[in-house]
């Protein structure tokens, strides 16, 4: 059974418009959440992360995610998208918040227009 | 600079050669890791080690092998390569187990078997 997964596997968006990639996760408890980043021939870097508390989260250049229990889902958007935002994009799900269920989605690929 | 550091980039194998991976890190990381990344399935967990002398098998660990003698050092090796192995690898370290703390990923290997 798939733990997370990310619909789209690649998104296209004008410069300046709303970027929203979705993931959703398959799980009995509230895991950890996480979106990673990775730009061409480089390693993933953390975004941002959700463990406890707050449910919408703050990342870096500007993303921003929400933790939705009731829809099992923690979709990454960003207001206004740059072409330095063109990249491939990872939620990744840690099961028993141990790190020893920690499970990437496929990839969402995202190309920003001009 | 401090981080994961992956040798070789890029490599070519025949099938049914052997060879090392290397993953080192200079961030006194207790927990290492490798993944390897294919089209369309995303990062898959093969092996990790949550300390010196002590590794575990992720999901794909078939054909794979780890030892983990130091903290800094975590190599991978493949003992008879096939086609099936071509992919990019990539070792990830985090502080302790359990991704709270976040994993800090090396910038990857390239293999290709033919």
């Amino acid at each position: 059974a798939q733990s997370v997964t990310q619909l789209g596997s690649h998104v296209s968006v004008s410069e300046g418009a709303l970027v929203l990639l979705r993931c959703n996760y398959s799980s009995s408890v509230p895991p950890y959440l996480f979106w990673y980043v990775q730009y061409p021939n480089q390693g993933l870097q953390l975004l941002l992360k959700y463990t406890t508390g707050a449910t919408l989260v703050k990342g870096i250049n500007g993303f921003e995610a929400e933790f939705k229990k009731s829809e099992t889902s923690f979709h990454l958007t960003k207001p206004s998208a740059h072409m330095s935002d063109a990249a491939e994009y990872f939620c990744a799900v840690d099961l028993a918040n141990t790190g020893n269920q920690f499970y990437f989605g496929t990839g969402t690929s995202l190309t920003v227009i001009p | 600079n401090a981080g994961v550091t992956q040798t070789p980039k890029f490599q070519v194998l025949k099938t049914g050669q052997s060879m090392t991976l290397q993953c080192a890190q200079d961030m006194n990381h207790e927990y290492m890791s490798w993944y390897r990344q294919d089209p369309g399935m995303g990062l898959r967990l093969i092996h990790y080690s949550v300390g010196a002398g002590i590794t575990d098998q992720g999901e794909v660990p078939n054909g794979y092998n780890v030892s983990r003698s130091t903290t800094e050092d975590f190599p991978l090796r493949l003992l008879s390569a096939a086609p099936s192995q071509t992919s990019v690898y990539f070792c990830a370290s985090s502080l302790r187990q359990g991704v709270t703390y976040g994993y800090t990923f090396g910038s990857g290997t390239r293999l290709t078997v033919v």
